[in-house]
């Protein structure tokens, strides 16, 4: 069974520009999460969408949003981009049980 | 201000003999705790678990300890591996459904 997957994997932007990060669950899971680690920090919650609701946010700006789509997957939009936005971030999806599982991250680097 | 702290950025260890890497919270609300590894260039794995109302939970080589009282919670890997060799991350959530709040990790380094 596929696990959670990121795309893409790496990415570089410069101040300013928009990003579109995608995220496809484990088959099955309708809750997705979304996480930024920074270097040297653990994963910082950003949001967490469950049946195309978001039903938690984390301490982002507004240049942060997120949406998920009726096949569960989601997407992750972070606009005006900032030097501070480099970091992995991480997509999650759980099912009925507590355990989150991750996928590999999307490498953002901001220039 | 750190819910959950890991306050050892690094631990070195022999092969074969007992890792214990450390985790204390200030947040008496929270009600599951889990450890996660994680290898660069991969995402976190999930390792193992304890909800509040236990004070002890075993997998294979991994356990994980809880002292409510403390606030505080450790993660024993015995006989340790080589291949142990990553970050672990504590974290800790309020709710079945809550989001997870990490500490900032500890990199492990088993050496043969």
């Amino acid at each position: 069974d596929a696990g959670v997957t990121q795309s893409p994997t790496h990415l570089i932007k410069t101040r300013g520009q928009h990003v579109t990060l995608r995220c496809s669950p484990i088959s099955g899971h309708k809750s997705v999460s979304w996480y930024q680690q920074v270097l040297g920090q653990g994963p910082q919650f950003i949001f967490q969408y469950y049946e195309k609701e978001e039903r938690g946010r984390g301490n982002f700006p507004d240049r942060f949003s997120a949406r998920q789509f009726p096949n569960y997957s989601s997407e992750l939009n972070v606009n005006a981009l900032l030097l501070g936005d480099s970091a992995l971030y991480l997509c999650a999806s759980n099912g009925w049980s507590e355990k989150l599982f991750f996928g590999s991250g999307t490498q953002l680097s901001v220039l | 201000d750190q819910q959950v702290k890991q306050n050892s950025p690094s631990l070195s260890v022999q092969e074969g003999r007992i890792s214990i890497l450390n985790c204390d919270y200030t947040n008496s609300m929270f009600d599951y705790f889990l450890w996660y590894k994680k290898y660069p260039a991969e995402g976190p794995t999930f390792l193992i678990s304890i909800s509040s109302i236990k004070d002890k939970n075993e997998d294979g080589r991994f356990t994980v300890f809880l002292n409510k009282s403390a606030k505080h919670l450790s993660l024993h890997i015995v006989p340790s591996q080589p291949g142990d060799s990553a970050v672990y991350f504590c974290a800790a959530r309020t709710g079945s459904q809550g989001n997870l709040i990490f500490g900032k990790g500890t990199k492990l380094s088993v050496k043969p």
